[in-house]
């Protein structure tokens, strides 16, 4: 257990819709990264927060955004869902350093239909 | 872009023998880290190397990385069907700490 918890675990949904993915950190870590992982893309980093503000952007559509919250858990939102946004959705915590260790959590299934 | 490409890709091999999995990447980084996924499941940590680091220990693992061939292997000795897994490697690059995995190596290993 990496002490990074994710919910829900599955998701299933359809095209058009909108959900909401949310992630808590290891306890005393400031650092959440967002990652998907997909069959044709493999994993790929999306974005990450350091102690609430935006600290990095990767291979994230517009259709999807995150925030980091004062209490330090984060949400990523996937709003006009399509079919290819089935994927395993990762979320990674770290102290903060650039040189930190990343835990991650369980992840959430998502399925579009 | 993507960093870190393993190979071998697929890996079966007797419970005891010795895995070694290989890792390329194109920039310089800060660290390489490997992780592993049981099937659909969360990554597990298994171990990270810093750039100024050439090889490093923990349990059966052993990673060594060499920056000016840009490469690094995981060795994992004695291995035991527990060890069947997907095994990614991860750089971070300078300036920032976001990871960059390949493709990642199947490994089985055959009781």
């Amino acid at each position: 257990d990496s002490g990074v918890t994710q919910t829900p675990k599955h998701l299933i949904t359809a095209t058009g819709q909108r959900v909401t993915l949310r992630c808590s950190p290891r306890s005393g870590d400031l650092s959440v990264y967002w990652y998907q992982q997909s069959l044709d893309q493999g994993l790929q980093f999306l974005i990450q927060y350091y102690n609430g503000e935006e600290r990095a952007k990767g291979n994230i559509l517009e259709r999807f955004s995150a925030q980091q919250f004062p209490d330090l858990h984060s949400e990523l939102n996937l709003s006009s869902l399509e079919l290819g946004d089935s994927a395993l959705y990762f979320c990674a915590s770290s102290v903060g350093g650039i040189t930190d260790t990343q835990y991650f959590g369980p992840g959430t299934r998502l399925t579009v239909l | 872009s993507q960093q870190g490409e393993e190979d071998p890709q697929a890996l079966s091999i007797q419970e005891g023998e010795n895995a070694t999995m290989n890792c390329s990447y194109k920039t310089s980084i800060n660290n390489l880290q490997w992780y592993r996924q049981n099937s659909g499941r969360g990554l597990v940590h298994l171990i990270l190397i810093r750039s100024n680091e050439r090889e490093k220990h923990s349990g059966r693992l052993r990673v060594t990385l060499d920056t000016s061939k840009k490469s690094s292997s995981l060795l994992i000795t004695a291995s035991r069907a527990a060890d069947t897994a997907s095994y990614f490697c991860a750089t971070s690059l300078r300036g920032n700490n976001r990871l960059a995995f390949g493709k990642g190596n199947q490994v089985v290993v055959i009781p």
